[in-house]
């Protein structure tokens, strides 16, 4: 198995809503990543989780909550969103966080905040 | 703030023709990589170049890491509609435990049959 796997697809939530996105991968992969991506941007880093532990945290506001609940399961827990919050959120892993750090990501979930 | 500025930002050309994509910076990396994204999907990594001046070629992609490792270039001979996307480079750095890619700005290709 060597994809990562991301859902749900698309996702539309109210702002006083409380949603999770999930993430999974089989690859043996110890560190996994959550980033966001608008339209045609760059994706933007939010969270890294090595060996199950949150080791980067780019300032990402509080309304984004990361957990990690074994080493193949990344989910992002979402509350009291923004609607400049929507975007694609994307999961990605690598085998190891340090070193040449090829990552591979899944196909993102689409979200709309209304 | 480390920086990696790709040009051209858009590129649309026909189908058969060549394209070059360049990737650049002041900082020196470790490791380079490209990808590949198709509109509502996650980017989708096409190579990784570590060594100064490596070359590495990928059917008629053709990779390439500048010899001081602070640029890269991309190289598509003959486009196809299939190669439209959205393509990033990817700047990493060893020394720590947990080593961030730098994403570059992106260029965003159509190719037209």
């Amino acid at each position: 198995d060597t994809e990562v796997t991301q859902t749900p697809k698309h996702l539309v939530m109210g702002m006083t809503n409380k949603k999770s996105l999930k993430c999974e991968q089989h690859m043996g992969h110890r560190a996994m990543y959550w980033y966001k991506q608008k339209a045609k941007k760059p994706p933007e880093l939010m969270f890294v989780y090595s060996y199950e532990k949150l080791s980067i945290n780019e300032s990402v506001p509080s309304r984004f909550s990361p957990e990690c609940p074994n080493s193949s399961l990344l989910n992002l827990h979402l509350h009291a969103l923004q609607p400049e919050d929507s975007a694609l959120y994307l999961c990605a892993s690598s085998q190891r966080a340090g070193g040449v750090n090829e990552q591979f990501f899944g196909p993102g979930t689409r979200l709309t905040v209304l | 703030t480390q920086l990696l500025e790709q040009s051209p930002q858009f590129l649309s050309i026909q189908e058969g023709e060549n394209l070059t994509v360049y990737c650049n910076s002041s900082s020196v990396f470790s490791s380079l990589q490209w990808y590949r994204q198709e509109p509502g999907e996650g980017p989708v990594l096409l190579v990784t170049v570590v060594t100064g001046g490596e070359v590495k070629k990928l059917k008629r992609l053709t990779f390439q890491f500048g010899d001081a490792r602070k640029d890269s270039s991309l190289h598509i001979t003959a486009a196809q509609p299939g190669d439209t996307g959205l393509y990033l480079c990817a700047g990493g750095q060893y020394g720590g435990a947990t080593n961030k890619l730098i994403f570059g700005t992106g260029t965003l290709l159509a190719v037209q049959p």
